[in-house]
């Protein structure tokens, strides 16, 4: 069993860029997070997905969007990124007991 | 406003010693708490959960956490650590929502 998936594991990419961040998980868990890293700042809640079908928004949504199409999927899409983006991305899931279970991180450098 | 402390940015400990970080919760009822923990490069492990019921709770790594409701924390205590606990360790807390609150992180360093 993986768990939780995140592609690419790291990125360098120029302003103005679409990019996904793609995440799967295998536990069937309901819902789904993803957040930000950034040192000083701590874990910042970016959007998340409490069943398929449904999103909403965390702390930190501007310049972010994301889809929940089925229960294994939760993408991040970065429209048009800016050198403010630049951070470390988790992808987390959680079930009934509310623990999250994280993914290993998509390091992404906007220029 | 609900809130998770950790009053400590940066703890150090020789190796084989014991270990405390402390976390304060601000919430009218009891929360569901959680320990995470950090290695550099790496996501949040998830290492000790607590609910309900007994308030001494064993995690994974040989740790464990104490809820004590009447001071508001959920410390993470190790008897002896190993050079390979060095790591950052975030407490968190759900506030009656599925959303989890993280405390800054405690950073761990080990010396030999």
């Amino acid at each position: 069993i993986a768990g939780i998936t995140q592609a690419p594991t790291s990125q360098i990419l120029a302003a103005g860029r679409r990019m996904t961040l793609r995440c799967t998980q295998d536990m069937r868990h309901n819902a789904m997070y993803w957040y930000r890293q950034d040192l000083g700042l701590g874990l910042r809640l970016i959007h998340y997905s409490n069943t398929a079908g449904t999103t909403g928004k965390g702390e930190v949504p501007d310049g972010y969007s994301v889809s929940r199409a089925n229960t294994d999927d939760f993408p991040l899409t970065l429209a048009s990124a800016v050198p403010s983006q630049t951070s470390v991305y988790f992808c987390a899931s959680s079930d009934r007991d509310r623990a999250q279970y994280f993914g290993p991180g998509t390091r992404l450098t906007v220029l | 406003a609900q809130s998770v402390t950790q009053p400590d940015i940066h703890i150090t400990v020789s190796e084989g010693a014991s270990l405390e970080l402390r976390c304060n919760y601000s919430y009218g009822a009891t929360p569901y708490l959680f320990w995470y923990v950090q290695s550099p490069g790496q996501g949040l492990q998830l290492l000790l959960k607590y609910f309900s019921g007994d308030t001494l709770v064993q995690g994974i790594k040989g740790f464990e956490a104490e809820f004590k409701r009447s001071q508001s924390s959920f410390n993470l205590r190790k008897p002896s650590v190993h050079w390979s606990d060095a790591a950052e360790y975030f407490c968190a807390s759900n506030f009656g929502n599925e959303k989890l609150t993280f405390g800054t992180g405690t950073r761990l360093t080990i010396i030999p």
